[in-house]
């Protein structure tokens, strides 16, 4: 099983100050990484799938890096809002497997 | 509107009293997928269906069928619930007949609280 660590478990940050965490996952075997935002009290919902090394996707002011040959990807925001208080799971699939395997997410929240 | 939905929403049952969670999902999807949530673990795969009439284990199944007769519906059952599967729950569906590559939908969420 592989395994997917996510790091800061939980953050608080200021209403336009920008943030990052971090996702780990093996390497080996690689095959995509999601990133899913969740909400309190919602479903979680996608932000981005990444495939390539070096991939960056952006949407508004969330954007995604990932390097496959170390085994991490950030996600970024930028300016961060109060509305982007959420849980931010990141999820890795392999080749051998029909599945993703979740991390345990990094909780943000920003204060006005 | 494409979503994906599941019923209960909410959900307080006993120790051995059969249940079922419906989830249906209106995209046209062939990859169907049941997760649990529990405080400090990331979300685990019950089961997963690539196509109708294909399903198989994820992480955690036991305690756990499912079946997929129709490409829309993914019913979860629990044939004897115990309180250790007391949980958040949920249902997702994706393009394609693997998760890898495909976003998966998320439907709203069952909480069940077996006493």
């Amino acid at each position: 099983i592989l395994n997917v660590e996510q790091s800061p478990q939980s953050l608080h940050v200021q209403e336009g100050d920008s943030t990052n965490f971090t996702c780990s996952f093996p390497s080996s075997n690689f095959y995509a990484l999601h990133w899913y935002r969740w909400e309190t009290a919602k479903s979680p919902e996608a932000l981005f799938v990444m495939t390539l090394n070096g991939d960056e996707k952006k949407k508004g002011r969330i954007s995604a890096t990932l390097n496959t040959k170390e085994g991490y990807s950030y996600l970024y925001i930028k300016g961060s809002q109060p509305e982007d208080s959420a849980t931010y799971l990141c999820a890795s699939a392999d080749y051998n497997t029909d599945k993703l395997i979740f991390g345990t997410g990094t909780r943000l929240q920003v204060f006005p | 509107e494409a979503q994906v939905t599941q019923n209960p929403r909410y959900l307080i049952t006993v120790t051995g009293k059969k249940l079922t969670v419906t989830c249906s999902q209106n995209m046209n999807h062939e990859y169907m997928s049941w997760y649990r949530q529990d405080p400090g673990l990331g979300l685990r795969q019950i089961y997963y269906s690539m196509n109708v009439e294909v399903t198989d284990k994820g992480d955690v199944p036991e305690g756990y069928k499912v079946s997929r007769k129709e490409k829309r519906n993914f019913p979860l059952i629990l044939e004897s619930p115990s309180p250790n599967q007391t949980s958040l729950y949920f249902c997702a569906s994706s393009r394609g007949q693997g998760a890898q590559i495909n976003e998966q939908f998320f439907g709203p969420g069952t909480r069940l609280t077996v006493l």
